[in-house]
């Protein structure tokens, strides 16, 4: 299985709505990412977790909380958003570089096909 | 901090080699190159990465200067379905994790 699975594919909330978005991998990597996208840009990270706790954030508001609930899940908590939030939402994971670095070992990141918002 | 710059769009004939380039001439020796493509709203599809040497996988070839001031990722016959966008990136430590720096894409159009 080497797949990333997010949902909802679509989401479309108001300003003042509380939503999460999610998502879930089985392929036992302990470094998860969220992404946004804006169309015809590329993916902007915003958080990283390694090993379910918050490694990075890339500064980003706090109406968006990321939760990592255990290692193979990481959710997106959305509460008072903003039009211009409305993007491309990408969930990745891969193995944690921390456990490779001696042997130089990189791996790849597989992507999730996000989850569509709009915020209206 | 864009680490990489690449053509933003490319047109290849179907059954042709794509050949599309990136510089990175800030790159540090320990930053990898690593190049992903996105199809029209999917998420990045993870193609190829490399340090130094040339590498080749069953997607592509990437072609690596000596300098590592700049790469060639060579789709060898391509197909409609490679229309994509080709994102080069840089991968750069970050603590315990790894960041990639993403360019901007270039837009590869395949034509029958």
């Amino acid at each position: 299985d080497t797949e990333v699975t997010q949902t909802p594919k679509h989401l479309v909330m108001g300003m003042t709505n509380k939503k999460s978005l999610k998502c879930e991998q089985h392929m036992g990597h302990r470094a998860m990412y969220w992404y946004k996208q804006k169309a015809k840009k590329p993916p902007e990270l915003m958080f990283v977790y390694s090993y379910e706790k918050l490694s990075i954030n890339e500064s980003v508001p706090s109406r968006f909380s990321p939760e990592c609930p255990n290692s193979s899940l990481l959710n997106l908590h959305l509460h008072a958003l903003q039009p211009e939030d409305s993007a491309l939402y990408l969930c990745a994971s891969s193995q944690d570089l921390g456990r490779f670095r001696k042997r130089g070992t990189n791996t790849e990141a597989f992507f999730g096909q996000g989850t569509r918002l709009t915020v209206v | 901090d864009a680490k990489t710059t690449q053509p933003p769009s490319m047109d290849c004939a179907e059954g042709r080699a794509a050949n599309l380039p990136c510089n990175h001439s800030t790159i540090s020796g320990n930053e990898y190159v690593y190049w992903y493509r996105q199809i029209h709203s999917q998420g990045p599809q993870y193609i190829i990465h490399g340090l130094k040497n040339n590498e080749t996988n069953e997607m592509a070839s990437l072609i690596i200067t000596e300098d590592r001031k700049s790469s060639t990722l060579i789709l060898p016959h391509a197909t409609l379905r490679d229309t994509a966008v080709y994102y080069c990136i840089v991968s750069v430590n970050a603590g315990n994790n790894r960041k990639l720096i993403w360019g901007l894409g270039t837009s590869l159009a395949v034509n029958p």
